[in-house]
């Protein structure tokens, strides 16, 4: 089955702590994402990776690294989260033809 | 600055009726336009694309979509809504020709529908 998964599903950390979200596709598709959504904002994106080793800068990067050593992995790093970043975060993984394949989500509280 | 606007946060309709949900963007070039959906706890379900071409688009689920290039719309409807059709949905925006892999959403709009 084509899908894409994220790992954790939910998290409560400290402020500070350094953490990493998970994110693999069995589509072997070039493209992925990340995004973060928040209530009355939609989504907006993080970053973005064209291919492994490529990446760039989405809407919202401040605080967020990412790195894309495997083409089915891309995972998220928040290496001192902050309060802020209290969010539902999604991982995609984009078609040749521009459609995005969602995860489940990562739903995410800094404290 | 580019951007995808959704002007109306929530939309209600009646079963059986028509629905439109509207989606106007500021962007350059000849973008990719696309909805999609999100139901109560899950993740977002792609609907449908506007690459090039006619300008109505069929997607899923009995959906389609109206672009029109002089007033930067690509607007999301329906001819018959059901109660099921009720979620959050969301225009985006691939801003460059071509697929980037950067997308622009908007801040999405509810759609409620009522037996």
């Amino acid at each position: 089955e084509a899908q894409v998964t994220q790992n954790p599903r939910y998290l409560i950390t400290v402020t500070g702590k350094k953490l990493t979200v998970t994110c693999s596709q069995n589509m072997n598709h070039e493209y992925m994402s990340w995004y973060r959504q928040d209530p009355g904002l939609g989504l907006r994106q993080i970053y973005y990776s064209m291919n492994v080793e490529v990446t760039d800068k989405g809407d919202v990067p401040e605080g967020y690294k990412v790195s894309r050593k495997e083409k089915r992995n891309f995972p998220l790093i928040l290496e001192s989260p902050s309060p802020n970043q209290t969010s539902l975060y999604f991982c995609a993984s984009t078609t040749i033809g521009g459609e995005q394949y969602f995860g489940p989500g990562t739903r995410l509280t800094v404290t | 600055a580019q951007s995808v606007a959704q002007p109306e946060d929530q939309v209600n309709v009646a079963e059986g009726n028509p629905l439109t949900v509207k989606c106007t963007y500021s962007v350059s070039g000849n973008p990719y336009l696309f909805w999609y959906v999100q139901y109560p706890n899950r993740g977002l379900q792609f609907l449908l694309k506007y690459i090039t071409g006619d300008n109505l688009v069929k997607g899923s689920y009995g959906f389609e979509a109206e672009f029109n290039k002089s007033q930067t719309s690509f607007h999301l409807k329906k001819p018959s809504a059901l109660v099921s059709d009720s979620a959050l949905y969301f225009c985006a925006v691939s801003p460059l020709s071509g697929n980037t892999g950067k997308l622009i959403f908007g801040q999405g709009t509810t759609l409620q529908v009522k037996p």
